[in-house]
């Protein structure tokens, strides 16, 4: 069964940093991009960033500007999502979604639960 | 706002169908598949067609999807109260060099 599983959400002061995490099983994670996707409290879904099977791709949402780094550890079967200079507007509950992407994006087939991120003093 | 746009709501009685729009441009829409994603209230979203129109195993076929030009639409046929969710289209945009999504319809079975 596949499973994603978001840790390290949480309450983090404007202007801090968080690194969020996706343990990947139950599949062949280093055969998959994987993504992270947003969803602000009562908002719609915001695509943030995707990272290629072998780190060889990475994309970002414009919107970020340049202060999210995503990252893998295909040994770790794990995604991460560095997230510095954290602004109020970055509250939501953070997904990591994987795509088949054969080679070209496709679809997001399997999400997370999603982890909470809450920025505020 | 969206680069995607959809109906912010939609609704229908049992049994009815309804349809969700969803209006790109040449550089998403025009040149990429569209999927659509249901998401039940306090859930995590779920993959509902990918490809214009492929249902993935599970998912009924009185849902079914469609794309013409720079537009897609959702078609929910037989509409029942475990309908009731929000639906958003996704696509990848070849300007932007990333995903894009629709805004959200709320669908109401009344």
């Amino acid at each position: 069964e596949v499973q994603l599983v978001e840790s390290g959400g949480g309450l983090v002061k404007p202007g801090g940093s968080l690194r969020l995490s996706c343990a990947a099983s139950g599949f062949t994670f280093r055969t998959y991009t994987m993504n992270w996707v947003r969803q602000a409290p009562g908002k719609g879904l915001e695509w943030v960033s995707s990272i290629s099977s072998n780190s060889a791709y990475i994309y970002y949402a414009d919107s970020l500007k340049g202060r999210f780094t995503i990252s893998r550890d295909n040994a770790k079967n794990s995604l991460y999502l560095q997230m510095n200079s954290l602004r109020a507007e970055d509250t939501a509950v953070y997904y990591c979604a994987r795509d088949p992407a054969t080679p070209q994006p496709e679809y997001f087939d399997y999400w997370g639960q999603g982890a909470l991120v809450t920025v505020s003093s | 706002q969206s680069v995607l746009t959809q109906p912010p709501s939609a609704s229908g009685t049992p049994g009815q169908r309804v349809t969700i729009s969803c209006s790109g441009s040449s550089s998403n829409i025009g040149i990429n598949v569209v999927d659509w994603y249901q998401q039940l209230p306090g859930t995590a979203p779920k993959l509902l067609i990918y490809s214009n129109n492929q249902r993935p195993s599970g998912v009924p076929d009185r849902f079914s999807g469609s794309k013409s030009g720079t537009s897609a639409s959702l078609a929910i046929s037989g509409l029942q109260s475990e309908d009731e969710a929000d639906y958003y289209c996704a696509v990848w945009d070849d300007s932007l060099n990333g995903w894009v999504f629709g805004g959200g319809t709320k669908l109401t079975v009344l």
